[in-house]
Formats: structure tokens, sequence, C-alpha cells
């Protein structure tokens, strides 16, 4: 049982550049989110999903876009990469059947922006 | 609104003394309360989670947890430290809509 999978681990953009993460879980989830972590500040929620074909923003959505056409993926994109946008992305999912589920997270996603 | 604070960014302690991560949160309902572990270079794991069961909870590797409704409080602790313990952990609140509030981590490192 894979869980929570996350490509690529590592990705160095220029500024400017888009690009996919991408997040796909096996577990029949129908919560799923993404969130950034940065030094001091824990983990910030971007974006998340409560079920394919619905999505909504967290505390930090600007510059990501994210879209749910499948129970499995979840993906985000970074239109025109930043170097403020330089950060550990994590996917989680979870069952929504009770608030007191336990959130599965991905490896994370090294991103270097420069 | 829902709110998380830990109290140490960072704990050194000796293998085999205790551990003490604490933990302060505010919340306008009645919230879920996790533990998470994340180990260098690695995801995040569960360690325990309070769901209004019990007031203190026990996790994995060794690790328990009290709820403290009248200091908001819900304070890691282990017994005994072991150097696999060296992680960066974090306190979690989840109020009714799934959204999880992350406190800012705690680094424990563990002298041999």
């Amino acid at each position: 049982n894979a869980g929570v999978t996350q490509t690529p681990k590592f990705q160095v953009l220029k500024t400017g550049q888009s690009m996919t993460l991408q997040c796909a879980q096996d577990m029949n989830h129908e919560y799923m989110s993404w969130y950034r972590q940065d030094p001091g500040m824990g983990l910030r929620l971007i974006h998340y999903s409560v079920g394919a074909g619905i999505t909504d923003q967290g505390e930090v959505p600007n510059g990501y876009n994210v879209s749910r056409s499948t129970t499995e993926d979840f993906p985000l994109r970074l239109l025109s990469a930043a170097p403020s946008q330089t950060s550990v992305y994590f996917c989680a999912s979870s069952q929504t059947s009770s608030m007191n589920t336990e959130a599965f997270f991905g490896q994370g996603t090294r991103l270097t922006v420069v | 609104a829902q709110s998380v604070t830990q109290l140490d960014s960072h704990v050194s302690v000796s293998e085999g003394t205790p551990v003490l991560l604490r933990c302060n949160y505010s919340s306008s309902y009645s919230p879920s309360l996790f533990w998470y572990v994340q180990h260098p270079n690695k995801g995040l794991q569960l360690l325990l989670k309070y769901t209004s069961a019990a007031t203190l909870v026990k996790g994995i590797n060794g690790f328990e947890a009290e709820f403290k409704k009248s200091e908001t409080s819900f304070h890691l602790t282990k017994p005994s430290a072991h150097m696999s313990d060296a992680a960066e952990y974090f306190c979690v609140v989840s109020p009714s809509d799934y959204k999880l509030s992350f406190g800012a981590g705690t680094t424990v490192t563990v002298r041999a």
C-alpha cells in the first residue's frame, strides 16, 4: 500500500517558470490538501479539496492553482515561480467521515526557485 | 478561529532523560488535537491524537500527551529519550472543518 506519493522529490526552477507538483493517494480518501513548510512557521495550508471536482483556498493560496479531476490525484501548479515559493511542499489525504481522522502525508517535494 | 503555540522552538535532552514538549491551543470549537513527528528529510508521521475519549493519550514509541481543557494545553512527554527521538515535532489542532492548523514546530536534539 503506497499511501500518499509525491513527485518529484527535488526540483530547481528559474524565476518565471511554471511546473506541476504531483500528488496521488491510493486509500480512496475524500479529503486532500497541500501545505508548504518554511522554517519556524510550521506547515501552512495552500489549497484543499473535499472531493473530486471541489477545491478551495487555504491560508496561502496566491501563486498556486489546483484541480481535482479524480479521487486519487491532486496536482499543485505553480503558474510563474518566484523565489518566495522556495519551500518544502507536502501533500496530505484523509477521510472526511470525522474531524478526528488522521492525515497521511507524502514524503515532500523540496523546491528551490532561483 | 484556531491557533496553536508551541512554547519551545528547540529542546535538548540527554539520552535516557525525560522529554517535555509544550503546546497551547485556542479554538472556537471543541477541537481534535494531534502530535506529528518529522524525522530529517522525511514526511510527517502521526504520534498520537486526542479525540475526547480520554484526557491522557498514549501514542507510538513511548510518547504520551495530556489534554487539559482548563489550561488549553496538550503537552507531549516521554519518560526516557532515545537517540532515535531526534526530530521535529508538530502540535496540530483540527476544528470542525477538517483543516489542520500547525504549530511552528519543536526541534528535539538528543545528546549521548
